[in-house]
C-alpha cells in the first residue's frame, strides 16, 4: 500500500547507543519530517527536508542527525542514546510545505534504559 | 500565548449525543488548518481539512471562525468508534516556509454506551 514506512516499529537501546530510523515514502512527496510524541507534550518537530537535498532543524533538534537520502527515503540517527529520547518517533510526508495535510508513518516506539 | 491552544479533556459523551470543541491559534495569518484522529498508539490520521466556508464530511462539520482565531469540529450521532484524541493542526508560520504545521496537543474524546 502507498504511504510512509517506518522501521523499526519497537527499539530499546542502552544509554550511550546509536541507531537509525528509517523511514521511507512512496507519494512523490517533496517534504519529510521527523517528530517525537510524548506524554503531555503533543508532536514536536525534531528535524525537517522541505526537498531532496535540503535539511532544517526543528524545535528539539539536540541529540539528532538527519539524512535525505534520496526524494524517498529520509533517516534520523541517535548518535549517543539517553533516556530523554524515549518516546514515539513518526515520520510524515506532504507534497510540499503546509499546504495539504500530512501523511504519517506508523511510528517506533522507543525506550533507552 | 501558546500557538495552537486546545482543551485536553477528556469529554465523555453518551453514544448518539452531539459534541464539540474549539481550538484557537496565534497566527492571524495562517491559511492552513486541519484536525487529524489520533487512536491510542496508533499515528496521526487526517481527518478533514478546515475551509474558510466551513465544510461537512458525514457527520462531521469543521468551521473557520477568522476574526476569533479558533476552528471548530463538531461531531453528530457519536459512535463508539470515535473515540479517540482529536488534534487541531494549523500552519503558525506563514512565511511559505516548509517547516510547516503546528499540532495542537489534542482533546480526548470518550463515547459511552
Amino acid at each position: 500500500n502507498a504511504g510512509v514506512t517506518q522501521t523499526p516499529k519497537f527499539q530499546v537501546l542502552k544509554t550511550g547507543q546509536s541507531m537509525t530510523l528509517q523511514c521511507a515514502q512512496d507519494m512523490n512527496h517533496n517534504s519529510m519530517y521527523w517528530y517525537r510524541q510524548d506524554p503531555g507534550m503533543g508532536l514536536r518537530l525534531i528535524y525537517y527536508s522541505a526537498s531532496e537535498g535540503t535539511t532544517d532543524k526543528g524545535e528539539v533538534p539536540n541529540g539528532y542527525n538527519v539524512s535525505r537520502l534520496n526524494k524517498r527515503e529520509f533517516s534520523l540517527r541517535l548518535e549517543s542514546a539517553a533516556p530523554s529520547q524515549t518516546s514515539v518517533y513518526f515520520c510524515a510526508s506532504t507534497p510540499t510545505g503546509w499546504v495539504y495535510g500530512y501523511t504519517f508513518g506508523s511510528g517506533t516506539r522507543l525506550t533507552v534504559v | 500565548r501558546k500557538e495552537v491552544e486546545q482543551d485536553p479533556g477528556p469529554f465523555n459523551v453518551p453514544e448518539g449525543a452531539t459534541v464539540a470543541f474549539n481550538c484557537t491559534y496565534s497566527n492571524s495569518a495562517s491559511q492552513s488548518f486541519f484536525w487529524y484522529r489520533q487512536d491510542c498508539r496508533k499515528e496521526p490520521k487526517l481527518l478533514m481539512s478546515v475551509y474558510s466556508s466551513g465544510n461537512e464530511d458525514g457527520r462531521f462539520t469543521a468551521q473557520l471562525n477568522r476574526a476569533s482565531q479558533y476552528i471548530s469540529l463538531l461531531i453528530r450521532d457519536s459512535k463508539l468508534s470515535d473515540s479517540a484524541t482529536y488534534l487541531c493542526v494549523v500552519n503558525v508560520n506563514s512565511g511559505g516556509g516548509a517547516d510547516g504545521l503546528t499540532f495542537g496537543k489534542g482533546t480526548h474524546l470518550i463515547i459511552q454506551p
